[in-house]
C-alpha cells in the first residue's frame, strides 16, 4: 500500500497570499495517477487536479499543480476566502487507492 | 446536472448488516466506473470499493474486504453497498462517487453528499 504523507498538518494564511502544499508518497505513483481535492466543512470533497498537474472542469487557474514519482505540490495563487479549506491528495495508480491525512488551510 | 444521491445510512448494532444506495442522475450510468469512499467523523477520507460500468470487475480496501459488496443495477442507475459484520470502526460517512474511465481507474469526478452509518450496541 502506498502511504501519502502531506505537509504541513495546517497553515495559517490571509486571502491573497500564496501556497504550497506538499504531497510525499512512500513508493513510485504509477503512471502520475495523483490527484488533489478539497473539502469544506459539511460538504463532500471536490476534485481539483487529476493526473498530477491537469485541472479538473471549473477550476479556476489559479490552482496549479506538479510532481512526477514520490513527490506532488500543490500551489495556490492569490488565496480567496472560499479556498480555506482541507486539501487531500490521493493516489490511483496502485490498489488500494490511498489518500494523504489533509492540510488544513485556515484563515489567519 | 450530474447528480449522486446516497441513501441507506442509519444506526445499526455491531455484527449487523447494512445496504447503501446511491441514485445517479444527468449522466449515462451504465458508461462509468463507480466507487465508495468513506470518512470517519472528523478523520480523512478512505476508499472502499470500486466496480466497473458493467459491474464485471470489483476491488475493495483491505478493511472491508470479505464483508462489504459493491453492485450495481444499471436498469435503475443505482449504485449498491451492502455492508455486513459490521463493526463500530466502519462508523462513517460514506459517498459515492464518479469515475470519468468506465474501468473506475480514475480520480473521482463527481461525489455525492454521503450517508452516515453509525454502528453502536
Amino acid at each position: 500500500e502506498i502511504v501519502l504523507t502531506q505537509s504541513p498538518g495546517t497553515l495559517s494564511l490571509s486571502p491573497g497570499e500564496r501556497v504550497t502544499l506538499s504531497c510525499r508518497a512512500s513508493h513510485h505513483v504509477n503512471n502520475n495517477y495523483l490527484a488533489w481535492y478539497n473539502q469544506k466543512p459539511g460538504q463532500a470533497p471536490r476534485l481539483l487536479i487529476f493526473a498530477a498537474s491537469t485541472r479538473a472542469t471549473g477550476i479556476p487557474d489559479r490552482f496549479s499543480a506538479y510532481g512526477s514519482g514520490t513527490d506532488f505540490t500543490l500551489t495556490i495563487n492569490r488565496l480567496e476566502p472560499e479556498d480555506f479549506a482541507v486539501y487531500y491528495c490521493h493516489q490511483y495508480g496502485s490498489s488500494p487507492r490511498t489518500f494523504g491525512q489533509g492540510t488544513k488551510l485556515e484563515i489567519k | 446536472q450530474v447528480e449522486l444521491v446516497e441513501s441507506g445510512g442509519g444506526v445499526v448494532q455491531p455484527a449487523r448488516s447494512l445496504r447503501l444506495s446511491c441514485a445517479a442522475s444527468g449522466f449515462t450510468f451504465s458508461s462509468f466506473g463507480m466507487h465508495w469512499v468513506r470518512q470517519a467523523p472528523g478523520k480523512g477520507l478512505e476508499w472502499v470499493a470500486v466496480i466497473s460500468y458493467d459491474g464485471s470487475n470489483v476491488d475493495y480496501g483491505d478493511s472491508v474486504k470479505g464483508r462489504f459488496v459493491i453492485s450495481r443495477d444499471n436498469s435503475k442507475d443505482t449504485l449498491y453497498l451492502q455492508m455486513t459484520s459490521l463493526r463500530p470502526e466502519d462508523t462513517a460517512i460514506y459517498y459515492c462517487a464518479k469515475d470519468p474511465g468506465p474501468y473506475g481507474t480514475y480520480a473521482f469526478d463527481v461525489w455525492g453528499q454521503g450517508t452516515m452509518v453509525t454502528v453502536s450496541s
